[in-house]
């Protein structure tokens, strides 16, 4: 059973609109929440961390967790084609800082 | 700014050859991790190291070993490059329970 789901996608979100992807955990014992971007071809990189109930912003992106429903959310606000990319959701279970990945969320932002 | 690389972005080799590949970080992080990113298997955990000379199992470690005898240095090994083992390999590090940073992926291919 994977502990980390996410929506494959594509998603498909216009320019300039909000992208909202959503990713649901098993483990009650995860405590941290990474979402990381990647290119097609290249390697993640960390957008977000958040380690509390709540909302965390940064910049368009808006990361949301909330650990009684077990999920982790991200926003992209004003969706460019550069944020075109796989994004994964990552949470962590243990002191030493493992993370389980889903499987990725395909956006594609169209003009 | 924190900085992973790779020994190859690129490597073909030949079934049943030794395959080293090479991960060196900057940042003085204690943990060090390889995955390896499949399509539509998403991104799995091979080994990961929590200090000098010190590794643990991750979720698919058979067919592979690691060695780590700098605190900077970590090299995943094939002792017998197989085809199913051609993948992108990924290279990571960081402080104990903090986000990880990855390096820029190997692309290797067992033919």
């Amino acid at each position: 059973q994977k502990e980390v789901e996410q929506n494959s996608g594509p998603l498909s979100v216009p320019e300039g609109a909000i992208a909202s992807l959503n990713c649901t955990y098993s483990d009650r014992g995860s405590q941290s929440f990474f979402w990381y971007r990647q290119y097609s071809g290249k390697s993640p990189e960390l957008i977000m961390f958040i380690y509390s109930n709540g909302d965390k912003e940064d910049g368009r992106f808006t990361a949301q967790l909330n650990k009684a429903s077990q999920y982790v959310s991200l926003l992209i606000r004003d969706s460019q084609p550069s944020d075109s990319a796989t994004y994964l959701c990552a949470g962590s279970t243990d002191s030493w800082g493992k993370l389980q990945f889903g499987a990725g969320t395909q956006v594609v932002v169209t003009p | 700014d924190v900085k992973v690389t790779q020994s190859s972005r690129y490597l073909v080799k030949r079934t049943g050859e030794k395959v080293f590949l090479e991960c060196v970080q900057d940042m003085d992080h204690e943990n060090m991790f390889w995955y390896r990113q499949d399509p539509g298997l998403g991104l799995r955990l091979i080994y990961f190291s929590y200090d000098v000379k010190m590794k643990e199992k991750g979720d698919i470690p058979e067919g592979y070993s690691v060695s780590r005898e700098k605190k900077e240095r970590f090299s995943l090994i094939l002792e017998s490059a197989s085809t199913n083992q051609t993948s992108m390999y990924l290279c990571a590090s960081s402080s104990p329970g903090r986000e990880q940073y990855f390096g820029p992926g190997t692309r290797l291919t067992v033919t």
